[in-house]
């Protein structure tokens, strides 16, 4: 069974900084990736950034970076110079690479970015 | 490329009613998932639907129901309503079957209020 953990219900951060969101994960699984998805009050799903298990370096996709610890069984999410419309639900997720396996997230953490 | 679709946005129904939901995944993907989201719950995993046969189901009575036809689109069913169904229902897409490296795009939701 695999399990999210994130323990930050919400995070408050200025326009312009840099936030970071945790997030742990338990699985018996060898190979599996790792999603951040954001959720604005529309309830759309937008997917962030993707980490695979195998992948030595962390990835990136524009303002968003995963860091990916993996003996520490974490991958953070985190947003530089954060903009008014990054406030929302942001949920970390992952997924077993083995036959048909689910999308399993966290309880999401609700980032306020203040002007 | 247009990504996915749902229908209907909202949808107010009765408890004894059903209710169908659905979902055209972004074109070339095959894979269907379906989530449900409530504030109690989070997100929760409904059944994956890859080449119209059902390749994981979640933990939910048999009330709750899919079927995804030659096209790849996908609908889910729920018979009976209960309160307890008023949800937002997610659908999301895959080019591949159920593999952890496969990242699954969201549509925008059904919210369904049951009265």
């Amino acid at each position: 069974a695999q399990k999210i953990t994130q323990t930050q219900p919400g995070m408050f951060v200025q326009e312009k900084e840099a936030v970071t969101l945790d997030c742990t994960y338990d699985t018996s699984d060898q190979s599996y990736g790792l999603f951040w998805y954001k959720q604005p009050s529309s309830g759309e799903m937008i997917f962030l950034i993707y980490q695979g298990s195998y992948d030595e370096q962390n990835a990136t996709e524009g303002r968003y970076s995963l860091n990916f610890q993996k003996a520490r069984k974490s991958a953070n999410l985190v947003i530089s110079a954060s903009q008014l419309g990054d406030s929302a639900m942001y949920f970390c997720a992952m997924r077993g690479n083995t036959g048909f396996q689910k999308l399993v997230f966290g309880t999401g953490t609700r980032l306020l970015v203040s002007p | 490329k247009a990504g996915v679709t749902q229908t209907p946005r909202y949808l107010i129904k009765t408890r004894g009613q059903q209710v169908t939901l659905s979902c055209s995944p972004i074109s070339g993907h095959r894979s269907v998932s379906w989530y449900q989201q409530t504030p109690g719950q989070g997100l929760q995993f409904l059944f994956e639907y890859f080449s119209e046969t059902q390749r994981n189901k979640g933990n939910f009575p048999g009330r709750f129901s899919g079927r995804q036809f030659s096209n790849s689109r996908s609908e889910m069913n729920v018979s009976t309503l209960e309160l307890g169904d008023s949800a937002l229902y997610l659908c999301a897409s895959s080019l591949s079957p159920g593999l952890g490296l496969e990242t699954q795009y969201f549509g925008p939701g059904t919210r369904l209020l049951v009265l």
